[in-house]
């Protein structure tokens, strides 16, 4: 969904590195999600922001940290990049009326 | 806790045929349910979802799903499968609270064949 942008796409980096990546939408949605997908195990949720001052921890957020900067951005860092968090990154956005999340098309990240 | 199964990890159906994609769900209270697509290097996409009302959910390219409250149920179905439809699908579920949050399936693989 153009909505939904993730930059960058596609990133290579060494273990122990720091990495950004970063979301944005224009949907004008107050609830931001970050998951991780890894083949055979679906999607797993890492961080949610339900508003700007509302962030929260999900199923895996060991190794994560999180920022919104302003209702329309959610950045998710790597502090110290490790092989086992090689995987297909997804932001997602839901309005508080609404029951569906709109899915960004997608970071894949190779930690070397 | 919530939780959402697919047992099958890949279906294979021929073009024209019916489809069906599996899944069970896991959750306290009333469910919301829902159905994702993901095709190749792409984001997932909403295909339908149950909140309340008529167990059986039509959603976009002519996919629909049955909420079967007895069998924690919510399958997938397509009258007539298209080569276009090949894609992985996943199952979601919530509970039925503004603070809740989606898990999802492990995903199942559709492929039409000619």
């Amino acid at each position: 969904d153009a909505d939904v942008t993730q930059t960058p796409r596609n990133r290579i980096t060494k273990t122990g590195k720091r990495i950004m990546l970063e979301c944005s939408q224009t949907k004008g949605h107050d609830r931001m999600y970050w998951y991780r997908q890894d083949p055979g195990l679906g999607l797993r949720l890492i961080y949610y922001s339900f508003d700007v001052k509302d962030i929260n921890k999900g199923e895996i957020s060991d190794g994560y940290s999180v920022s919104r900067q302003a209702q329309a951005k959610f950045s998710l860092s790597l502090e110290s990049a490790i092989p086992n968090q090689t995987a297909l990154y997804f932001c997602a956005t839901r309005d508080r009326a609404q029951e569906t999340q709109y899915f960004g098309p997608g970071t894949r990240l190779l930690v070397l | 806790a919530q939780s959402v199964a697919q047992p099958e990890d890949q279906v294979n159906v021929a073009e024209g045929n019916p489809l069906t994609v599996k899944c069970t769900y896991s959750v306290s209270g009333n469910p919301y349910l829902f159905w994702y697509v993901q095709y190749p290097n792409r984001g997932l996409q909403f295909l339908l979802k149950y909140i309340t009302g008529d167990n059986l959910v039509k959603g976009s390219y002519g996919f629909e799903a049955e909420f079967n409250k007895s069998q924690t149920s919510f399958h997938l179905k397509k009258p007539s499968a298209l080569v276009s439809d090949s894609a992985l699908y996943f199952c979601a579920v919530r509970m039925n609270s503004g603070y809740s949050t989606l898990t999802f399936g492990k995903g199942t693989m559709l492929l039409v064949s000619p």
